[in-house]
């Protein structure tokens, strides 16, 4: 099964809002709500921003956002800063044969 | 605090087999309460999933990995561990482990630093 379809870069200025695509199919996003989402600082380890397609862990920022429509989820973050920038990814488990399936990365760049 | 810690050669040889083991602290495995993740991430480029185990011992994996993959899981030492046979340069990634809070959903909420494996001659 083929990784999940992200924009390879996205840019916003600081305080700008912007939103991150993830494209699955019926086998992934659109069949289960289990989409999360990870933000990875280079040399770093990913960390969860969003899971459940739209709920945040505990003590996370509500800059940062979440939402599903159909084979499609979305990653929001409103009032960009500086720290933001960083490489996204999304996350959907796939059912008991592919199990989890990762989307290939998005690069914010804050200018 | 839920850490987890990779550990393993960081160079491999090609056709051999590549074998890391993850300890855990902060958490016990024995609980059953959440599953155990290995992912990699090859030289700048985006994550993929390798598998999960569950206290028990029950392991799933990436179809595309399934034919060269082992985890298991050692409840007494809290530490899961994997194996990648016949690898090569393909291979070459950083390897992280991870939990599992969303029923083997991919909801990682805690994540090892990662660990750099070579495979090279």
């Amino acid at each position: 099964q083929s990784a999940l379809t992200q924009p390879a870069s996205v840019s916003g200025s600081p305080g700008q809002s912007i939103t991150i695509s993830c494209t699955g199919s019926n086998s992934d996003v659109g069949s289960y709500n289990l989409v999360s989402w990870y933000q990875q600082h280079p040399g770093k380890a990913p960390k969860l921003l969003i899971y459940e397609a739209s709920k945040r862990p505990s003590g996370l920022s509500n800059r940062f956002s979440g939402s599903k429509s159909g084979n499609t989820a979305s990653l929001t973050i409103s009032g960009l800063q500086a720290e933001d920038e960083a490489d996204y990814y999304c996350c959907s488990y796939a059912g008991s044969t592919t199990f989890v399936i990762f989307g290939g990365g998005t690069k914010l760049t804050v200018l | 605090q839920v850490q987890l810690q990779e550990s393993g050669p960081g160079l491999v040889k090609p056709s051999q087999t590549l074998s890391l083991t993850c300890t855990v602290s902060g958490d016990s495995i024995s609980s059953g309460d959440y599953y155990w993740s290995w992912i990699r991430q090859h030289p700048g480029k985006g994550l993929e999933w390798i598998g999960y185990i569950y206290y028990s011992g029950s392991a799933y994996y990436n179809p595309s990995l399934k034919s060269r993959v082992t985890i298991s899981v050692d409840t007494s030492k809290n530490q899961f561990s994997l194996k990648l046979s016949s690898v090569t340069a393909a291979d070459t990634a950083v390897y992280f482990c991870a939990r599992d809070v969303g029923s083997s959903s991919g909801r990682f909420d805690h994540w090892g630093q990662g660990t750099q494996v070579t495979v090279s001659s």
